[in-house]
């Protein structure tokens, strides 16, 4: 059983570029999630997604945005980047959250991304 | 609102000791959840409990244990005789029941474990 991976590892950015980030969730897994940590501090969430349709939204501006796929995986994509974007981007999936359960999440190895 | 705190930031302890990781949590919700994970330097933050709101049974796993008092909002955390491979981060999280899969962590304990 494949676990949840993330690509690319790190990445080196300029302010106001964009930047897309993915994530293969684990199988049989089809809700994933997307959070910032940024250094020192614990993951924040950002958002997540369920049957490729957004389900829930952290206090992120509209410039964070994603996308989900019919086999589970998805992408983070960040636009106009600042400074304070720099973190550790950690995707998770779990089994169908909708069910209601406290399912764990599964997380990847994460992105590490700069901004210059 | 959810909220997490975890009032020790760094720990160090020497190997075979016993340490205890505190937890304290805010919510107004009856029913949740609240996990442990851990982050080696790795980064990979890695699932280690579980448990429901419903549920302050309190267990013990290999090594390690866990303490849940709805009375006072705690799920502390406790491993037993420590290795240096337990050095880490440690996130205590809260999620609430339901279709948002959202998890509140706290800022994170740091363990360090001397051989």
């Amino acid at each position: 059983e494949t676990g949840v991976t993330q690509s690319p590892t790190h990445l080196i950015k300029t302010r106001g570029q964009q930047v897309t980030l993915r994530c293969s969730s684990q199988s049989g897994h089809n809700t994933v999630s997307w959070y910032q940590q940024a250094l020192g501090q614990g993951p924040q969430f950002i958002f997540q997604y369920y049957r490729e349709e957004e389900n829930g939204r952290g206090n992120f501006p509209p410039r964070f945005s994603g996308l989900q796929f019919p086999n589970y995986s998805s992408e983070l994509n960040v636009n106009a980047l600042e400074l304070d974007d720099s973190a550790l981007y950690l995707c998770a999936s779990s089994p169908n959250l909708l069910a209601g359960g406290g399912n764990e999440q599964f997380f990847g190895p994460g992105t590490r991304l700069t901004v210059l | 609102a959810q909220k997490v705190t975890q009032a020790q930031t760094e720990i160090s302890v020497v190997e075979k000791e016993d340490v205890t990781l505190d937890c304290v949590y805010e919510t107004r919700d009856t029913t949740y959840y609240l996990f442990w994970y851990k982050q080696p330097p790795s980064g990979e933050l890695v699932f280690l409990i579980r448990r429901n709101s419903f549920d302050e049974q309190n267990e013990i796993s290999g090594r390690y244990s866990w303490n849940f008092q709805k009375s006072t909002s705690s799920f502390n955390f406790t491993i037993t005789a420590s290795q240096v491979v337990d050095s880490a981060v440690y996130f205590c999280a809260l999620r609430r029941s339901g279709a948002n899969s959202k998890l509140t962590f706290g800022k994170g304990i740091t363990l360090s474990v001397r051989p």
